[in-house]
């Protein structure tokens, strides 16, 4: 089945540091990748959408310039937190469209999530 | 633009007891639909999903769901809750391939011995 390798799976980082989030899938070629943050008790946002090769796309409301997205090949997307904050505290997941799921046929496969704490 | 309703945050069912999670969904199109579950610290799961042919679904541990256009509905069920589905699930739905998922808030299911 399809598998996507996130990590991450924790960091802790300084206030105004930068980390860097990486997002692959191991056995199909992810042609969109989907980047998601999750708050405590809560649901899954959409934070961007990236296709291989081109900008990402920014839901409303998401600084671009602070996460920064890069989709470089069909196998690996990733995600920059430039000059973290306490705020930027979250659950990051990231999920792939292209393979196929364990249920079988086309579906979404997610990444095991970055917990990212910044001190 | 889709969108994913979860009736109850909080179900709790006893050990042994049938599992009903509630989704309905609103969507301009037919579309897919998708249930996961969520460990705690963990990344998300896929249970099973509907896209298009048999309306009753079956998936991975246990777990079926059927969709109902008439209803807009996606229910989530499992005949006999055991201690390891304690968890949040969440129903989702797109319209597109390779557009992002919209969830629904989440059902934390807890089971009780």
């Amino acid at each position: 089945g399809a598998v996507v390798s996130q990590h991450p799976s924790r960091v802790i980082c300084k206030s105004g540091t930068s980390v860097k989030i990486e997002c692959r899938s191991l056995d199909f070629q992810a042609t969109t990748m989907f980047w998601y943050r999750q708050f405590p008790k809560q649901s899954l946002m959409l934070m961007a959408t990236s296709n291989e090769g081109s900008k990402a796309t920014y839901e409303q409301g998401v600084e671009k310039d602070k996460f920064l997205i890069n989709h470089a090949s069909l196998t690996l997307s990733t995600l920059t937190v430039t000059s973290a904050h306490p705020e930027d505290s979250s659950f990051y997941i990231c999920s792939a469209s292209g393979g196929r799921s364990p249920a079988g046929g086309y579906g979404y496969t997610f990444g095991s999530g970055t917990r990212l704490t910044v001190v | 633009a889709q969108s994913v309703t979860q009736l109850g945050s909080h179900v709790s069912v006893s050990e042994g007891a049938l599992v009903l999670l509630r989704c309905n969904y609103s969507s301009s199109v037919p579309p897919y639909l998708f249930w996961y579950v969520q460990y705690p610290n963990q990344g998300l799961q896929l249970l099973l999903k509907y896209t298009t042919g048999a309306t009753l679904v079956k998936g991975i541990n246990g777990f079926e769901a059927e969709f109902k256009k008439s209803e807009t509905s996606f229910h989530l069920t499992k005949p006999s809750a055991h201690m390891s589905d304690a968890a949040e699930y969440f129903c989702a739905v797109s319209d597109l391939r390779n557009t992002p998922l919209v969830f629904g808030k989440g059902t934390r299911l807890s089971v009780i011995a």
